[in-house]
Protein backbone atom coordinates (compact mmCIF):
# COMPACT_ATOMS: atom_id res chain seq x y z
CA UNK A 1 0.00 0.00 0.00
CA UNK A 2 1.60 3.60 -1.17
CA UNK A 3 -0.78 5.35 1.72
CA UNK A 4 -0.35 9.01 0.95
CA UNK A 5 2.17 10.49 -1.50
CA UNK A 6 3.62 13.40 -1.85
CA UNK A 7 5.73 14.76 -4.58
CA UNK A 8 8.30 16.63 -4.31
CA UNK A 9 10.11 16.15 -1.26
CA UNK A 10 12.29 19.07 -1.10
CA UNK A 11 11.95 22.54 -3.25
CA UNK A 12 13.58 25.70 -3.58
CA UNK A 13 11.66 28.88 -5.24
CA UNK A 14 12.66 32.58 -5.37
CA UNK A 15 10.35 34.81 -4.29
CA UNK A 16 7.27 35.12 -6.67
CA UNK A 17 7.70 31.83 -8.58
CA UNK A 18 4.99 29.10 -8.33
CA UNK A 19 4.40 25.93 -7.96
CA UNK A 20 2.27 23.02 -6.93
CA UNK A 21 2.84 20.75 -4.36
CA UNK A 22 1.34 17.06 -5.42
CA UNK A 23 -0.75 14.67 -3.04
CA UNK A 24 -2.32 11.70 -4.15
CA UNK A 25 -3.93 8.60 -1.99
CA UNK A 26 -5.16 5.46 -3.15
CA UNK A 27 -7.28 4.79 -0.16
CA UNK A 28 -10.21 5.92 -1.55
CA UNK A 29 -10.66 7.98 0.95
CA UNK A 30 -13.54 11.22 0.92
CA UNK A 31 -11.39 13.47 2.93
CA UNK A 32 -7.99 15.17 2.01
CA UNK A 33 -6.06 18.07 3.92
CA UNK A 34 -2.85 20.35 3.87
CA UNK A 35 -0.69 21.70 6.91
CA UNK A 36 1.97 23.48 7.03
CA UNK A 37 4.53 22.91 10.28
CA UNK A 38 6.33 25.46 11.79
CA UNK A 39 8.85 25.58 14.65
CA UNK A 40 7.17 26.14 18.18
CA UNK A 41 3.74 26.50 15.86
CA UNK A 42 2.46 22.57 15.63
CA UNK A 43 1.02 21.76 12.25
CA UNK A 44 -1.78 24.10 10.68
CA UNK A 45 -4.53 23.88 8.48
CA UNK A 46 -4.23 25.52 5.21
CA UNK A 47 -7.15 23.55 3.21
CA UNK A 48 -8.95 20.56 3.19
CA UNK A 49 -12.01 19.03 0.97
CA UNK A 50 -14.42 16.43 2.14
CA UNK A 51 -14.97 14.68 -1.08
CA UNK A 52 -14.25 15.13 -5.08
CA UNK A 53 -15.16 19.19 -6.18
CA UNK A 54 -15.33 20.05 -2.73
CA UNK A 55 -12.38 22.92 -0.76
CA UNK A 56 -12.84 24.85 2.05
CA UNK A 57 -10.37 26.96 4.09
CA UNK A 58 -8.79 26.33 6.74
CA UNK A 59 -6.81 28.45 9.42
CA UNK A 60 -3.72 29.89 7.03
CA UNK A 61 -5.10 29.78 3.48
CA UNK A 62 -3.89 32.81 2.06
CA UNK A 63 -1.48 32.10 -0.65
CA UNK A 64 -2.36 28.74 -1.38
CA UNK A 65 -4.96 27.42 -4.11
CA UNK A 66 -6.53 23.75 -3.95
CA UNK A 67 -8.31 22.07 -6.00
CA UNK A 68 -9.82 18.16 -5.93
CA UNK A 69 -11.16 17.13 -9.43
CA UNK A 70 -10.50 13.52 -8.49
CA UNK A 71 -11.05 10.95 -5.12
CA UNK A 72 -7.04 10.42 -5.13
CA UNK A 73 -5.18 13.79 -6.00
CA UNK A 74 -5.82 17.22 -4.00
CA UNK A 75 -2.86 19.24 -4.99
CA UNK A 76 -1.57 22.50 -3.10
CA UNK A 77 -0.38 25.54 -5.42
CA UNK A 78 1.62 28.59 -4.44
CA UNK A 79 0.91 31.32 -6.53
CA UNK A 80 3.22 34.12 -6.07
CA UNK A 81 5.75 32.45 -3.05
CA UNK A 82 6.87 34.35 -0.18
CA UNK A 83 9.60 33.81 2.20
CA UNK A 84 7.02 33.33 5.23
CA UNK A 85 5.87 29.94 2.84
CA UNK A 86 9.22 28.57 3.91
CA UNK A 87 8.06 25.34 5.94
CA UNK A 88 7.57 21.85 5.50
CA UNK A 89 4.16 20.75 4.17
CA UNK A 90 1.91 17.67 4.83
CA UNK A 91 -0.73 16.18 3.03
CA UNK A 92 -3.00 14.04 5.02
CA UNK A 93 -6.39 12.01 4.48
CA UNK A 94 -8.81 10.00 6.23
CA UNK A 95 -12.22 7.69 5.51
CA UNK A 96 -14.62 10.89 6.02
CA UNK A 97 -14.84 14.30 7.91
CA UNK A 98 -18.37 12.67 9.63
CA UNK A 99 -16.34 9.88 11.23
CA UNK A 100 -14.03 11.66 13.43
CA UNK A 101 -12.66 9.19 15.70
CA UNK A 102 -10.81 7.75 12.05
CA UNK A 103 -7.38 7.55 11.69
CA UNK A 104 -6.01 10.00 9.55
CA UNK A 105 -2.78 9.14 7.81
CA UNK A 106 0.19 11.61 6.56
CA UNK A 107 2.74 12.04 3.91
CA UNK A 108 6.42 12.06 4.27
CA UNK A 109 6.18 15.89 3.63
CA UNK A 110 7.89 18.35 1.78
CA UNK A 111 10.62 21.01 3.06
CA UNK A 112 9.62 24.00 1.22
CA UNK A 113 12.34 27.16 0.83
CA UNK A 114 11.59 30.33 -0.31
CA UNK A 115 14.59 32.54 -0.85
CA UNK B 1 -12.59 27.91 18.86
CA UNK B 2 -11.31 25.09 19.71
CA UNK B 3 -7.31 24.22 20.82
CA UNK B 4 -5.01 21.88 22.31
CA UNK B 5 -2.46 22.63 24.67
CA UNK B 6 0.93 21.02 25.27
CA UNK B 7 3.75 21.06 27.51
CA UNK B 8 6.25 23.01 25.83
CA UNK B 9 9.55 20.76 25.15
CA UNK B 10 12.08 19.41 24.41
CA UNK B 11 11.86 16.52 27.27
CA UNK B 12 15.03 14.63 27.84
CA UNK B 13 14.58 11.46 29.48
CA UNK B 14 17.55 8.79 30.10
CA UNK B 15 16.23 4.95 28.84
CA UNK B 16 14.12 3.46 31.44
CA UNK B 17 12.53 6.74 32.38
CA UNK B 18 9.05 7.49 33.40
CA UNK B 19 7.38 9.89 30.55
CA UNK B 20 4.48 12.33 30.69
CA UNK B 21 3.20 14.47 28.61
CA UNK B 22 0.82 17.26 29.44
CA UNK B 23 -2.08 18.17 27.31
CA UNK B 24 -5.50 19.95 27.76
CA UNK B 25 -8.00 20.67 25.46
CA UNK B 26 -10.29 23.62 25.10
CA UNK B 27 -13.52 22.12 22.69
CA UNK B 28 -16.71 22.89 21.61
CA UNK B 29 -19.17 19.25 21.65
CA UNK B 30 -17.77 16.13 22.17
CA UNK B 31 -14.05 15.85 20.62
CA UNK B 32 -12.02 12.54 19.61
CA UNK B 33 -8.55 12.75 21.37
CA UNK B 34 -5.46 11.89 19.81
CA UNK B 35 -1.70 11.58 20.14
CA UNK B 36 0.45 11.45 16.87
CA UNK B 37 4.11 10.46 16.64
CA UNK B 38 6.67 12.10 14.29
CA UNK B 39 9.72 10.41 13.79
CA UNK B 40 12.73 12.26 12.39
CA UNK B 41 12.37 12.79 8.63
CA UNK B 42 8.86 11.28 8.16
CA UNK B 43 5.47 12.71 8.49
CA UNK B 44 2.77 11.86 11.32
CA UNK B 45 1.44 8.82 12.87
CA UNK B 46 -1.21 7.89 15.12
CA UNK B 47 0.30 6.54 18.44
CA UNK B 48 -3.18 6.15 20.13
CA UNK B 49 -6.75 7.41 20.69
CA UNK B 50 -10.04 7.98 22.54
CA UNK B 51 -13.18 8.81 21.64
CA UNK B 52 -15.36 9.30 24.47
CA UNK B 53 -14.88 10.28 28.20
CA UNK B 54 -12.54 8.19 30.62
CA UNK B 55 -11.54 5.65 27.63
CA UNK B 56 -7.95 4.76 27.94
CA UNK B 57 -5.80 4.40 24.26
CA UNK B 58 -2.99 2.58 24.31
CA UNK B 59 -0.20 1.38 21.81
CA UNK B 60 3.67 0.53 22.44
CA UNK B 61 3.36 1.02 26.04
CA UNK B 62 2.20 4.62 25.45
CA UNK B 63 -1.27 5.04 27.86
CA UNK B 64 -3.12 7.95 27.86
CA UNK B 65 -6.51 8.60 29.58
CA UNK B 66 -9.67 10.81 28.19
CA UNK B 67 -10.87 13.24 31.33
CA UNK B 68 -13.76 14.83 30.90
CA UNK B 69 -13.94 16.73 34.26
CA UNK B 70 -10.16 18.03 33.15
CA UNK B 71 -10.42 18.77 29.85
CA UNK B 72 -7.04 16.32 29.57
CA UNK B 73 -5.22 13.68 27.70
CA UNK B 74 -1.87 13.42 29.15
CA UNK B 75 0.33 11.10 27.15
CA UNK B 76 2.49 8.64 29.60
CA UNK B 77 5.00 5.47 29.51
CA UNK B 78 6.30 3.94 32.37
CA UNK B 79 9.65 2.88 30.53
CA UNK B 80 11.14 4.91 27.42
CA UNK B 81 13.65 3.99 25.03
CA UNK B 82 15.97 5.23 22.62
CA UNK B 83 13.60 4.51 20.06
CA UNK B 84 11.04 6.43 21.55
CA UNK B 85 13.09 10.11 20.48
CA UNK B 86 10.52 11.73 18.44
CA UNK B 87 8.02 14.77 18.73
CA UNK B 88 4.65 14.01 19.84
CA UNK B 89 1.18 16.04 19.10
CA UNK B 90 -1.44 16.17 21.08
CA UNK B 91 -4.65 16.58 18.85
CA UNK B 92 -8.63 16.84 18.71
CA UNK B 93 -11.33 16.43 16.51
CA UNK B 94 -14.96 17.50 16.89
CA UNK B 95 -17.67 17.99 14.21
CA UNK B 96 -19.10 21.49 15.59
CA UNK B 97 -15.87 23.10 16.26
CA UNK B 98 -12.99 22.31 13.85
CA UNK B 99 -16.12 20.82 11.67
CA UNK B 100 -13.59 17.24 11.21
CA UNK B 101 -10.46 19.05 11.30
CA UNK B 102 -7.72 17.76 13.27
CA UNK B 103 -6.64 20.55 15.93
CA UNK B 104 -2.92 19.99 16.80
CA UNK B 105 -1.18 21.41 19.77
CA UNK B 106 2.37 22.55 19.26
CA UNK B 107 4.34 19.73 19.64
CA UNK B 108 6.84 18.19 22.38
CA UNK B 109 10.25 16.71 21.81
CA UNK B 110 11.45 13.58 23.30
CA UNK B 111 15.22 12.65 23.50
CA UNK B 112 15.82 9.69 25.03
CA UNK B 113 19.40 9.27 26.10
CA UNK B 114 21.52 5.52 26.40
Amino acid sequence: NAGVTQTPKFQVLKTGQSMTLQCAQDMNHEYMSWYRQDPGMGLRLIHYSVGAGITDQGEVPNGYNVSRSTTEDFPLRLLSAAPSQTSVYFCASSYSVNRPNTEAFFGQGTRLTVV
Amino acid sequence: GDSVTQMEGPVTLSEEAFLTINCTYTATGYPSLFWYVQYPGEGLQLLLKATKADDKGSNKGFEATYRKETTSFHLEKGSVQVSDSAVYFCALVTLEGSQGNLIFGKGTKLSVKP
